[in-house]
């Protein structure tokens, strides 16, 4: 199995511009989550979806994010418009309900100047 | 009060050493538990989960005191490997099934 696929892998976008991450979860897993890595705030969920049905999207910061999940084996998370202040490792992971190991995939390096 | 709190660290330790980290999280009703490698400008990947009655999985331990709500990871005979973030994870009970995660405790072993 390849994991969780993310991409792109690092992007580089000027502040005010659409970002589109995107994201394969491993096949037959039915949980997403959407994570922002920082160092001065860690690991922080933006948004889960079990059976492609978003559940929990309280972490989401403000209306310029919003994520989807079309189908079982695609997820994005939009950021419009951007600001310096999204800048972070985005992870994308996935699971089976009911077990407890997430499965990340590598993350996609943000810089928003 | 932070939910899951750790040392950030860093622990500087030589090849050989045994170190030990401890995790604090807030909430009572938390049922499981868990610690979690990252690797520099990696994802991070389960190490192992922690159950009530401690499990061990070669050189690494794993303790959880639910009386004063802390968990921790025993590193024994350190490699260069071994260095990495580990953070610890702390999943709720009821409605609130989040994973919690600390902000990681950096481990550096020396040769």
């Amino acid at each position: 199995d390849a994991g969780v696929i993310q991409s792109p892998r690092h992007e580089v976008t000027e502040m005010g511009q659409e970002v589109t991450l995107r994201c394969k979860p491993i096949s037959g897993h039915n949980s997403l989550f959407w994570y922002r890595q920082t160092m001065m705030r860690g690991l922080e969920l933006l948004i889960y979806f079990n059976n492609n049905v978003p559940i929990d999207d309280s972490g989401m910061p403000e209306d310029r994010f919003s994520a989807k999940m079309p189908n079982a084996s695609f997820s994005t998370l939009k950021i419009q418009p951007s600001e310096p202040r999204d800048s972070a490792v985005y992870f994308c992971a996935s699971s089976l309900t009911g077990t407890t190991e997430a499965f990340f995939g590598q993350g996609t390096r943000l810089t928003v100047v | 009060r932070k939910e899951v709190e750790q040392d950030p660290g860093p622990f500087n330790v030589p090849e050989g050493a045994t170190v030990a980290f401890n995790c604090t999280y807030s909430n009572s009703a938390s049922q499981s538990f868990f610690w979690y490698r990252q690797d520099c400008r990696k994802e991070p990947k389960l190490l192992m989960s922690v159950y009530s009655s401690g499990n061990e999985d070669g050189r690494f331990t794993a303790q959880l005191n639910r009386a004063s709500q802390y968990i921790s990871l025993l590193i024994r005979d350190s490699k260069l490997s071994d260095s990495a973030t580990y953070l610890c994870v702390v999943k709720g009970a009821g409605n609130n099934r989040k994973l919690i995660w600390g902000l990681g405790t950096s481990l550096a072993v020396n040769p």
